[in-house]
């Protein structure tokens, strides 16, 4: 159960993209396709962003998505703006009853 | 509108037992999986236990295997975490969450757990 490897920091510029990748291994993220994305801010509970590799609930901006290739699962945010200064964790199901996260990424709007 | 409200955090000496609740409504609570998940002050999100909508399914993190139990209330809509030998590093803000196409679609405020003498 180890965790998935994230970069520690990404920023951009308001309105420029910014592409996190979330790295496991064939018996997490290359195995299943249940990789989600959750957002957190400051003493906030997280947000579900992304589940199903790609697919984004209700209310999530479609500036907000997710891809996976192999064993490394990523999601971009477009457009970015102020109130996506968050950190952000990557999730996924690892077999039987077990999930595992990411180290988690800090995303910093310059 | 999906609500989950944590109790039972608090101050714990090392050894001690505790047990959290997570009081769920706003939703048919015995469809879905629950979990739930830790946080060091700080520090990132770690999975720690997981349950069937019946409660015969339960899966764990090895840091917490044999120490933590985890159960569901149907009737009452109510997940538990029961934690025994706790240790310091078990000290965490527990967040209980909904399991939903194999994601956590809603989240509990949490409720800190601090294991110290």
């Amino acid at each position: 159960q180890s965790a998935l490897t994230q970069p520690l920091s990404a920023s951009g510029s308001p309105g420029q993209s910014v592409t996190i990748s979330c790295t496991g291994t064939s018996s997490d993220v290359g195995g299943y396709k249940y990789v989600s994305w959750y957002q957190q801010h400051p003493g906030k509970a997280p947000k579900l962003m992304i589940y199903e590799v790609t697919r984004r609930p209700s209310g999530v901006p479609d500036r907000f998505s997710g891809s996976k290739s192999g064993n490394t699962a990523s999601l971009t945010v477009s457009g970015l703006q102020a109130e996506d200064e968050a950190d952000y964790y990557c999730g996924s199901y690892a077999g039987g009853d077990n999930f595992v996260f990411g180290t988690g990424t800090r995303v910093t709007v310059l | 509108e999906v609500q989950l409200v944590e109790s039972g955090g608090g101050l714990i000496q090392p050894g001690g037992s505790l047990r959290l609740s997570c009081a769920a409504s706003g939703f048919i609570f015995s469809g879905f999986y629950m979990q739930w998940v830790r946080q060091v002050p700080g520090k990132g999100l770690v999975w720690v236990s997981r349950i069937s909508l019946d409660g015969r399914k339960t899966g764990y993190a090895d840091s917490v295997k044999g120490r933590f139990t985890i159960s569901r209330d149907n009737a009452r809509t109510t997940l538990y975490l029961q934690m025994s030998s706790l240790r310091a590093e078990d000290t965490a803000v527990y967040y209980c969450a909904r399991e939903n196409s194999g994601a956590k679609d809603f989240w509990g405020q949490g409720t800190l757990v601090t294991v110290s003498s």
